[in-house]
Order: C-alpha cells, then structure tokens, then sequence
C-alpha cells in the first residue's frame, strides 16, 4: 500500500504571504508528482506537477522535490483569498496511476 | 469545450437498488480512472482502464463494476447500493505527455451520491 502524507491543516496565511505546503511518501519508486487544487464542492484541478529533484516554478507557484527525503512541497508566494482551497499532493509509481495525499486545507485571510 | 463528462450530478438511492454512473471524455485519452472521496480519506481508486478493452481493480474494487464500452466512455455499476457506499465519486482520464513523460489527470466535475 502507497501512502501518501500531508498535514490536514487547516494552514491560514495572510493575504500577500507565502504559503508551503508539505508532502510526505513511502514508496521510494514513485516517480512523478502532482499537486492538485480542489475548491469546496468542486473537482481537482492540476496547479503543478514535477519528476526531477529540485524546484520547478509557474507563476506564483512553486513545487519542490527531493527524492532522497521523499517528500515534495509546493509554494505559493503572494497567496490570495482565491487560493484559499484544498491542496492535494499526487503521486504516480510504476503504471499510470495516481496515490493522493487526503488534503491540507488552505485558508488565505484577507 | 474538451474535458470529462460526468452524469448523473446528484443521486439518491435507497440501499439494494442498482445504479450506472456514466463518464466521457472527449480527449482522445487512452486512460480513465474512477474514485471515490469521502472526508478525511482522500481520493481512493476504484477501478481504472489503462487502455481500451482492459479494466483492472484499485484500492477499494469491492462492490462495484466497470465497463469500458469504447474509448471515450468508462461507466461505473453499482449492484446493490450499500450506505457505505456514499460518497462523491469522480472519474478522471489522463494521456502521456509525450514530451515531458508526466501523467496529468483531468477530473469530472464529480457525482454526489447518498444511499439511505
């Protein structure tokens, strides 16, 4: 059984502060990671995703991987209200499918 | 616009009655996947269909089936509809990006269902 960690939260940050978000797995195989954010009452939408170690970046977002820890993290600089959401980390070992976290809850306070 | 379609949105059922959960996907993607999310679980993996005609158990199989009728429809049964049952299901499907070797998967907008 994969497992895939994050902290429930919920993790409230200011309006224009930077957000990170954490990500734990066991399966040292695992080979492509996924951060996904989902709105209350809404699907999963694909934010970011990353395969190498090291830090990949797209706009205010910032995802992070470090295999040798098995972790990945995501960063979000200038969080908005908007990005007040359920994160949730992915991750894909061997065939295509993916293992996800159960969500940190984020909440950006104005 | 392109993406996974997913019907019914809402459903309740009474516990023993049967029922199919449909989704499309008019992506071209040779993968679909069904999941259930239920609060402080996250997201479970059913059943998946890797490519057309193949379909194969995930994490939580038990009573349900799947048919993958073609490549754009995965259909999701439930036989006899359990309270435990109650979640809200999502199917997704995904395609390698060839350039970059990286899986992404796009949702459904997701079925609530209730069994009573």
């Amino acid at each position: 059984q994969k497992e895939v960690e994050q902290n429930s939260g919920p993790l409230s940050v200011p309006e224009g502060a930077i957000a990170s978000l954490n990500c734990t797995y066991s399966d040292r195989v695992s080979q492509s990671f996924f951060w996904y954010r989902q709105y209350s009452g809404k699907s999963p939408e694909l934010i970011m995703s990353i395969y190498s170690n090291g830090d990949k970046e797209d706009g205010r977002f910032t995802a992070q991987l470090n295999k040798a820890s098995q972790y990945v993290s995501l960063l979000i600089r200038d969080s908005q209200p908007s990005d007040s959401a359920t994160y949730l980390c992915a991750v894909r070992t061997g065939a295509n499918n993916l293992f996800f976290g159960t969500g940190t809850r984020l909440t950006v306070i104005p | 616009n392109a993406g996974v379609t997913q019907t019914p949105k809402f459903q309740v059922l009474k516990t023993g009655q049967s029922m199919t959960l449909q989704c499309a996907q008019d992506m071209n993607h040779n993968s679909m996947y069904w999941y259930r999310q239920d609060p402080g679980m996250g997201l479970r993996l059913i059943y998946y269909s890797a490519s057309e005609g193949t379909t194969d158990k995930g994490e939580v199989p038990n009573g349900y089936n799947v048919s993958r009728l073609n490549k754009r429809e995965f259909s999701l049964r439930l036989e006899s509809a359990a309270p435990s049952q109650t979640s809200v299901y999502f199917c997704a499907s995904s395609d390698r990006d060839r350039g970059r070797g990286v899986y992404g998967y796009t949702f459904g907008s997701g079925t609530r269902l209730t069994v009573v």
